[in-house]
């Protein structure tokens, strides 16, 4: 059965205090791994797409990551305004376009 | 307007009423997507259309009823709901259905009384 799981379901950090939230995941047939912002009372907003391990991805303080089996989203020198959910999806092989989705990670950066 | 729109953006309905939400899409994508967003559990696929036909229907009550008019615009029509529908409700769009990444509208939080 497809699956993803992220950990820690939430994180607090100090400003400038970096850190990694991971997604593990199991699927048949890797389409692509996305990772998502989403704020309180929006929709996901839409960081990042990974196709294969080994690859990576970077914008401003966010790097993510992709093994066979996990992905990791590194931020470096968080600030408050980085402070929201962090969704993680796979999308499996076949053509529907159907994503799994993780619980989510709720960071709280403190200045 | 941009990106993908949402109306209404809350909703509270008796169990008894019929309502629709409505989902316009200004990116020219051929994809288009409900999701399902309850408390404390992750997003949900409920149907999945493409070019205006319906690829997929994730075991969804038939209270729920999309459609899809044109590549634009996605509905979903709601009659006797039940408490335990209370949710964001959350459209999207993709280029296409392999790997494209897919694009949030805010959403409508519905509640049921």
């Amino acid at each position: 059965e497809d699956q993803v799981t992220q950990s820690p379901e939430a994180l607090r950090l100090q400003e400038g205090e970096s850190s990694s939230l991971n997604c593990s995941y199991t699927v048949s047939g890797l389409r692509g791994l996305f990772w998502y912002r989403q704020d309180p009372g929006k929709g996901p907003e839409f960081l990042f797409t990974l196709y294969s391990a080994g690859e990576e991805k970077e914008k401003e303080r966010l790097k993510a990551t992709l093994t066979k089996k996990e992905s990791f989203l590194h931020i470096t020198a968080p600030k408050p305004e980085d402070s929201a959910t962090y969704l993680c999806a796979v999308q499996a092989g076949g053509n529907t376009g159907k994503l799994i989705f993780g619980q989510g990670t709720t960071l709280q950066v403190k200045p | 307007e941009t990106g993908v729109t949402q109306t209404p953006r809350h909703l509270v309905m008796g169990m008894t009423n019929k309502k629709s939400l409505k989902c316009e899409q200004h990116l020219g994508h051929n994809a288009m997507y409900w999701y399902k967003q309850s408390a404390k559990k992750p997003l949900e696929l409920m149907f999945v259309y493409s070019l205006e036909e319906r690829v997929e229907n994730n075991s969804v009550p038939s209270r729920f009823s999309p459609e899809c008019p044109n590549s634009s615009h996605l509905f979903l029509h709601l009659h006797t709901l039940q408490p335990e529908d209370s949710a964001l409700y959350l459209c999207a769009s993709s280029q296409d259905r392999s790997g494209q990444p897919q694009h949030f509208g805010d959403g409508t939080r519905l509640s049921i009384l």
